[in-house]
C-alpha cells in the first residue's frame, strides 16, 4: 500500500522559509513515470497545486510562487521536500504532497503550517 | 492558467437521492478532468480520473461524463458515508487548477 507522510515545523514566522518533507513508502520515488507534488488548502477555502518535481529533479512550479518555491528529491531516503521562502500569513495552510500521473492518486494525511509571529 | 468552475457550491440532498455536480473549464481540456471528495479534516480522495474512470475501490454509484470544457459527477443513489465536499482538477496543462468545490450537505 502506498503511503505519503508530510514532516516539519508547525510553525513559521513571517518572512521565513517553510521546510516540509514528504516521505512515501510502499513505493519507489524514482519510478520514472511519477511526478511528486505539493498541494496547500487555506483554512476554509480551495485546493492549491504548489509545484512537482520528477525522480530526475524536472519540475513545474505555479507561476503564482515560482519565485519562492524549491523543490528536491532526496532518493536514497524515499523522500521529496518543498521549500517556501518569504513567508507571509497568506501562506497559512494545511500543505499536502501526492504522488501523481494523470491525477493525484495518493495523498499524504496533509500537515497545518502557520505562518506568525 | 486554466480557471475552473464548479457548480453548485453547495446543495443539500437525501440518503437515496441522485445528485449531480458541475465543472466548467475556461478552455477546453479534452478528458484531462478528475474528481476528488474531502471529508472535514483528511485529505482529497481521488473518485474518477481522466472525465470518466472510476478509482480502484470507489463505488460504481459515482461516474463521470463530459469532454472540452463541460464536465459532471453524478452520484447515483447518495449514501451517508457520500456527505462531502467534491473538487475538481484539470490535468490538462501546468499549473494544475481546481474547482472551487461543492460541498453535499445532509436535507
Amino acid at each position: 500500500q502506498v503511503q505519503l507522510q508530510e514532516s516539519g515545523p508547525g510553525l513559521v514566522k513571517p518572512s521565513q522559509t517553510l521546510s516540509l518533507t514528504c516521505t512515501v513508502s510502499g513505493d519507489s520515488i524514482t519510478r520514472s513515470h511519477y511526478y511528486w507534488t505539493w498541494i496547500r488548502q487555506p483554512p476554509g477555502k480551495g485546493l492549491e497545486w504548489i509545484g512537482n518535481i520528477n525522480y530526475s529533479g524536472t519540475t513545474h512550479y505555479n507561476p503564482s510562487l515560482k519565485s519562492r518555491v524549491t523543490t528536491s528529491v532526496d532518493a536514497s531516503k524515499n523522500q521529496f521536500s518543498l521549500k517556501l521562502s518569504s513567508v507571509t500569513a497568506a501562506d497559512t495552510a494545511v500543505y499536502y504532497c501526492a504522488r501523481t500521473t494523470i491525477s493525484f492518486d495518493y495523498w499524504g494525511q496533509g500537515t497545518l503550517v502557520a505562518v506568525s509571529s | 492558467d486554466i480557471q475552473m468552475t464548479q457548480s453548485p457550491v453547495s446543495l443539500s440532498a437525501s440518503v437515496g437521492d441522485r445528485v449531480t455536480i458541475t465543472c466548467r473549464a475556461s478552455q477546453s481540456i479534452s478528458s484531462y478532468l478528475n474528481w476528488y471528495q474531502q471529508k472535514p479534516g483528511t485529505a482529497p480522495k481521488l473518485l474518477i480520473y481522466s472525465t470518466s474512470n472510476l478509482q480502484s475501490g470507489v463505488p460504481s454509484r459515482f461516474s463521470g461524463s463530459g469532454s472540452g470544457t463541460d464536465f459532471s459527477l453524478t452520484i447515483s443513489s447518495l449514501q451517508p458515508e457520500d456527505f462531502a465536499t467534491y473538487h475538481c482538477q484539470q490535468s490538462y496543462s501546468h499549473p494544475a487548477t481546481f474547482g472551487g468545490g461543492t460541498k453535499v450537505e445532509i436535507k
